[in-house]
């Protein structure tokens, strides 16, 4: 399947630092999803990433889509504490069916 | 519009008993994923159906585990002689078609083993 690599697994800052996290991917991809999820909560969809070199942006979250279509980003400017969650990059399937190849996912936790 | 429902929220089974949990996907959506996810872990894909049809079964387990889409009714999966090692959360995705739509996820069931 089209496995990804997150990084980092964790990531604790201050509020009002930006935050960064990366998806990497060995082949290409034809597209990526983002979902966020709370503790204790489920995955919420974020953004679709499709188009070679395509950025997104939803208020304080940019997304990113490499050239190459093999690597994603998403960077949060200002962090709030309603920013914590697990964020995750999943490219979706395209030989059968729709699934999704969830990423292991970044842990945000923002400390005011 | 209701979302994807999943019950129950809690499961508590022992070693050697079935679990049974259901899906309901959001009105008008036809397709129907089921994930695990372990904790610490992202979610793994273990199966997609659409009505009465199984799509996708790669993800998962050979034994003791099979899932169904009935023409009426919620999407179930059924785990069988249950052992320590299923302990998980179980999520339920719903999409309204075929191609790369967004999945809408339920709350998931929290399956415990004793």
């Amino acid at each position: 399947g089209q496995q990804v690599m997150q990084i980092p697994q964790y990531q604790h800052v201050q509020e009002g630092e930006d935050f960064t996290t990366y998806c990497n991917s060995s082949t290409t991809l034809s597209n990526i999803q983002w979902y966020k999820q709370r503790p204790g909560g489920h995955p919420v969809f974020l953004i679709q990433l499709v188009k070679s070199g395509e950025v997104k942006k939803q208020k304080r979250l940019t997304f990113q889509f490499g050239e190459a279509k093999k690597n994603s980003s998403l960077h949060i400017t200002a962090t709030q504490t309603t920013d914590v969650g697990t964020y995750f990059c999943a490219p979706q399937r395209t030989n059968s069916g729709y699934a999704l190849n969830f990423g292991k996912g970044t842990s945000l936790l923002v400390t005011p | 519009n209701a979302g994807v429902m999943q019950n129950p929220r809690h499961l508590v089974r022992r070693r050697g008993q079935e679990a049974r949990l259901r899906c309901s996907p959001m009105k008008g959506h036809s397709h129907v994923y089921w994930y695990r996810q372990l904790p610490e872990e992202g979610l793994k894909f273990m199966v997609y159906l659409q009505k009465e049809n199984i799509i996708d079964e790669s993800g998962m387990p050979k034994e003791r585990f099979s899932a169904e889409f009935p023409k009426e009714g919620p999407s179930i999966l059924r785990i069988q002689q249950v052992v320590r090692g299923d302990s998980a959360a179980y999520f339920c995705a719903s999409s309204p078609g075929d191609g790369d739509q967004p999945q809408h996820f339920g709350d998931g069931t929290r399956l415990s083993i004793l």
